[in-house]
């Protein structure tokens, strides 16, 4: 099944402890992103990746790290999280540049204490 | 880069009646707009999209219509149904520059009444 997956699902954590969000896909997709999801925010960009080795910062990069090693992997870091960085995160991904449609993941409920 | 307003942010409907939600965009440029459904707690799903090279699209009870001149496009609900209540987020994408991946505006959350 064509999918991408995000663990942990919920996450409560203290401020300072760094994390790691995974995303997967196995669509062999070439662009993956992540966002955040705020109430009244919409969804804002994070970072994003046109393919393996190749990531920029999105609308919102302040906080977080990603690295894109593998295609099917894009895991999002926060090396000192605060309690702003509490959120719903999605990843996503689409085949390529020249494909329209995102994939969502599950999504992921970061808490920061 | 570009920027995207979406109004409402809230909209009530009784069962049957029509919807309509519209954003509008800053960058002459995008040339792709989709639309998201995100029911509670879960995922945003694309239920509808437009390139610039056409006016509307039509999808059963969904539609969706561009005004490049304008810069803003709309999605039309009609004949709703209380399975229809969600956030729709609507969406631009530059056709250049940028990451190439949508521009989001803030949302709306559709309530539909029985």
């Amino acid at each position: 099944e064509a999918q991408v997956t995000q663990n942990p699902r919920y996450l409560i954590t203290v401020t300072g402890k760094k994390l790691t969000v995974t995303c997967s896909q196995n669509m062999n997709h070439e662009y993956m992103s992540w966002y955040r999801q705020d109430p009244g925010l919409g969804l804002r960009q994070i970072y994003y990746s046109m393919n393996v080795e190749v990531t920029d910062k999105g609308d919102v990069p302040e906080g977080y790290k990603v690295s894109r090693k593998e295609k099917r992997n894009f895991p999002l870091i926060l090396e000192s999280p605060s309690p702003n960085q509490t959120s719903l995160y999605f990843c996503a991904s689409s085949l390529n540049r020249g494909t329209y449609e995102q994939y969502f993941g599950p999504g992921t409920r970061l808490t920061v204490t | 880069g570009e920027n995207v307003e979406q109004h409402p942010s809230t909209l009530s409907v009784q069962e049957g009646d029509s919807a309509v939600i519209k954003c509008t965009y800053s960058d002459s440029a995008s040339n792709y707009f989709p639309w998201y459904k995100q029911e509670l707690g879960k995922r945003p799903q694309l239920i509808i999209d437009i390139r610039s090279n056409v006016g509307e699209k039509k999808d059963q009870r969904i539609a969706v219509t561009l005004n490049k001149t304008a810069k803003h496009f709309s999605l039309h609900i009609t004949e709703t149904q209380p399975e229809d209540s969600a956030v729709y987020f609507c969406a631009a994408r530059a056709a250049s520059g940028g990451s190439y991946i949508p521009t989001f505006g803030r949302g709306t959350s559709l309530i539909v009444h029985p």
